[in-house]
């Protein structure tokens, strides 16, 4: 099972909402990522666990919260978001050595905040 | 800030012709190098993992060359078809950047029949 499974595929939600993005591997990957595209602009990194604690943070607005339950599972907590904060979260993992292994990606979650 | 750039943007391709496309990154402190397949609505999908100078990696009709000395690779694809549309995607790892990879800004690839 080579897949990334993210969930929901499609949200939208108010400015006052609180909600959460799903990504599941399980290919015994020990890094896992997040990631956030805007329209024609490259995946620009925002969280980063290795063997289930936070590695990497770009510098990430609190609004935005991460958790890694288990190795196989990596949610994104939203909170109070800005409609500037509509993108595309794009979910990732690899194996932890990125000169040896490359990064799966699921398909995101196209998110609308109204 | 990394500065990994892709040229051209964007390039129309009749089928059957051969094409390339650039991923210029830092000379310095060069970690690795990841090529990804982005096809619409899809997910990205890679095509390498590149780390050493001189390297070229094959993969069916698309290959790629690196050079780390003067921070540039190179992605060929050879005799396009119609299902090599797609965006193609750079990333590159800086030495003790840990897993961080830093994505180009692409290249939107369409091939016409």
């Amino acid at each position: 099972d080579t897949e990334v499974t993210q969930t929901p595929k499609h949200l939208v939600m108010g400015m006052t909402n609180k909600k959460s993005l799903k990504c599941e591997q399980h290919m015994g990957h020990r890094a896992m990522y997040w990631y956030k595209q805007k329209a024609k602009k490259p995946p620009e990194l925002m969280f980063v666990y290795s063997y289930e604690k936070l590695s990497i943070n770009e510098s990430v607005p609190s609004r935005f919260s991460p958790e890694c339950p288990n190795s196989s599972l990596l949610n994104l907590h939203l909170h109070a978001l800005q409609p500037e904060d509509s993108a595309l979260y794009l979910c990732a993992s690899s194996g932890f050595r990125v000169d040896r292994y490359e990064a799966f990606f699921g398909q995101g979650t196209r998110l609308t905040v109204v | 800030i990394l500065n990994v750039e892709q040229s051209p943007q964007s390039l129309h391709v009749q089928e059957g012709d051969s094409t390339n496309f650039t991923c210029s990154f830092p000379s310095s402190n060069f970690y690795a190098l990841h090529w990804y397949r982005w096809e619409t609505a899809k997910s990205p999908e890679a095509l390498f993992v590149m780390t050493l100078n001189g390297d070229e990696k094959k993969k069916g009709r698309i290959s790629a060359t690196l050079n780390t000395k003067e921070g540039y690779s190179y992605l060929y694809i050879k005799g396009s078809q119609p299902e090599d549309s797609a965006t193609y995607l750079c990333a590159f790892i800086a030495g003790a950047a840990g897993n961080k990879l830093t994505f180009g800004g692409g290249t939107r690839v369409l091939v016409k029949p």
